[in-house]
C-alpha cells in the first residue's frame, strides 16, 4: 500500500521560506511523478508543481519564482521550498503521486497546515 | 491561463442522480480526473481519464466529457457521497484544478 507523509514547521514567519518533505513509502522514489498541491482554509485546491524521477521539475506558473521542488533517492523523500512567504501562504499541503503520462494525482498525503505568522 | 470552472453547489435528494460540470476551452482534448473531499480528509481519486474508476470506487460514480464540458454523475446518491468535489486537467503539463462544487444530499 503506498503511503505519503507530509512533515515539516506549522508556523512560519513573513519573509522566511517554508520546507516541507514528503516521505513515501510502500513505492520507489525512483519512479512516477511527485506533486505538492495546497488548500487555503476554506478555499479550494491549487497545484504547486511536481519533480519527475529524473529530476525534472514544472511549477505553477503563479509561484514558479519562489518554489523549489526536490527528491532524495536516498530517504525515498521530496521536499518543497517556498521562499519569501506571506500570510496568503497560509494552507494545508498536500503531497501526491502522479501516475502515468496522464499524471493521475493517485494517492495523497493526509496534509499538513503551515501557517505564516510573526 | 487556463480555467476550469464548476458550480459552487448542487443539491439532491438520496437515491436521485446528481451531475456536477466542469467547464473550459476545449476541455475534451484533456484528460480529466475527479477528486471527493470531506470535510478534514484529504481529497480522493474518484474519477481519472475522464471515465475510469479507481478500484474501491463505487460503481454509481461515472464521468464523460464533450468538448468543453466534463461531468461527474452519481446515480443512487448516498447521504456518504455529501462532499466538495473538484475536477482537474493538465495543461501544458502545468495542473490546473476547479473551484469546487459542494455537493448536499438532503
Amino acid at each position: 500500500q503506498v503511503h505519503l507523509q507530509e512533515s515539516g514547521p506549522g508556523l512560519v514567519k513573513p519573509s522566511e521560506t517554508l520546507s516541507l518533505t514528503c516521505t513515501v513509502s510502500g513505492a520507489s522514489i525512483n519512479t512516477y511523478y511527485w506533486s505538492w498541491i495546497r488548500q487555503p482554509p476554506g478555499k479550494g485546491l491549487e497545484w504547486i508543481g511536481y519533480v519527475f524521477y529524473t529530476g525534472i521539475t514544472n511549477y505553477n506558473p503563479s509561484l514558479t519564482s519562489r518554489v523549489t521542488i526536490s527528491l532524495d533517492t536516498s530517504k525515498n523523500q521530496f521536499s518543497l521550498k517556498l521562499n519569501s512567504v506571506t500570510a496568503a501562504d497560509t494552507a494545508v499541503y498536500y503531497c501526491a503521486r502522479g501516475l502515468g503520462v496522464a499524471l493521475v494525482l493517485d494517492y495523497w498525503g493526509q496534509g499538513t497546515l503551515v501557517t505564516v505568522s510573526s | 491561463s487556463y480555467e476550469l470552472t464548476q458550480p459552487p453547489s448542487v443539491s439532491v435528494s438520496p437515491g436521485q442522480t446528481a451531475s456536477i460540470t466542469c467547464s473550459a476551452d476545449k476541455l475534451g482534448d484533456k484528460y480529466v480526473c475527479w477528486y471527493q473531499q470531506k470535510p478534514g480528509q484529504s481529497p480522493v481519486l474518484v474519477i481519472y481519464q475522464d471515465n475510469k474508476r479507481p478500484s474501491g470506487i463505487p460503481e454509481r460514480f461515472s464521468g464523460s466529457t464533450s468538448a468543453s464540458t466534463a461531468t461527474l454523475t452519481i446515480s443512487g446518491t448516498q447521504a456518504m457521497d455529501e462532499a466538495d468535489y473538484y475536477c482537474q486537467a493538465w495543461d501544458s503539463r502545468t495542473g490546473v484544478f476547479g473551484g469546487g462544487t459542494k455537493l448536499t444530499v438532503l
